[in-house]
């Protein structure tokens, strides 16, 4: 099956940094990838929808001055926490799917990473 | 507006025993996906199954299966003979099948499965 990595896994910074997680499909071009936000014992939130060569688009109530997103190949979307904050801490994990006809309409999902601002 | 309900919240079972964790979902869409994860401590999704809206049929795999009603709007999941491992918490999710599918989850049900 199709994966999808991200990096890094976990990450502990400082209050007011920046963290830019990559997540990255290694077989198969994403025309689109999501990013999707889990706080401890919660579900899954979508944050953004990510497209190759154009804006990301937000979900409700996300900041995207805070949470920006780059997709600059078919092959790597970016997130950057800017200045993030104690309340930022979360797992981030992003899906993607494949580009045209092919598209099983199953999202392959990349293993997270645990951000932690103290 | 899409919604997925898992109004289970924990299920605890002795190992052995069977168990089915419940999925309600709301949408407009005459067309979707409904799909099973798993996530264990680490934090991984595990992708289970993907149901199109059109396939009603149930659907066993080892010893998972799920029933899927349209008519009530549900896709249930059941684990039979559970093990140790099966301890882990489950999501179900709904996609539109066209458009920007990105995945609605449910809450998430926490099966523990005790020795």
């Amino acid at each position: 099956g199709a994966v999808v990595s991200q990096h890094p896994s976990r990450v502990i910074c400082k209050s007011g940094t920046s963290v830019k997680i990559e997540c990255r499909s290694l077989d198969f071009q994403a025309t689109t990838m999501f990013w999707y936000r889990q706080f401890p014992k919660q579900s899954l939130m979508l944050m953004a929808t990510s497209n190759e060569g154009s804006k990301a688009t937000y979900e409700q109530g996300v900041e995207k001055d805070k949470f920006l997103i780059n997709h600059a190949s078919l092959t790597l979307s970016t997130l950057t926490v800017t200045s993030a904050h104690p309340e930022d801490s979360s797992f981030y994990i992003c899906s993607a799917g494949s580009s045209g006809g092919t598209f099983t309409d199953t999202q392959y999902f990349g293993p997270g990473t645990r951000l932690t601002v103290l | 507006a899409q919604k997925v309900t898992q109004a289970q919240t924990e299920i605890s079972v002795v190992e052995k025993e069977d168990v089915t964790l419940d999925c309600v979902y709301e949408t407009r869409d005459t067309t979707y996906y409904l799909f099973w994860y798993k996530q264990p401590p680490s934090g991984e999704l595990v992708f289970l199954i993907r149901r199109n809206s059109f396939d009603e049929q149930n659907e066993i795999s080892g010893r998972y299966s799920w029933n899927f009603q349209k008519s009530t709007s549900s896709f249930n999941f059941t684990i039979t003979a559970s093990q140790v491992v099966d301890s882990a918490v489950y999501f179900c999710a709904l996609s539109e099948s066209t458009g920007r599918r990105a995945l609605t989850f449910g809450s998430g049900t926490r099966l523990q499965v005790q020795p």
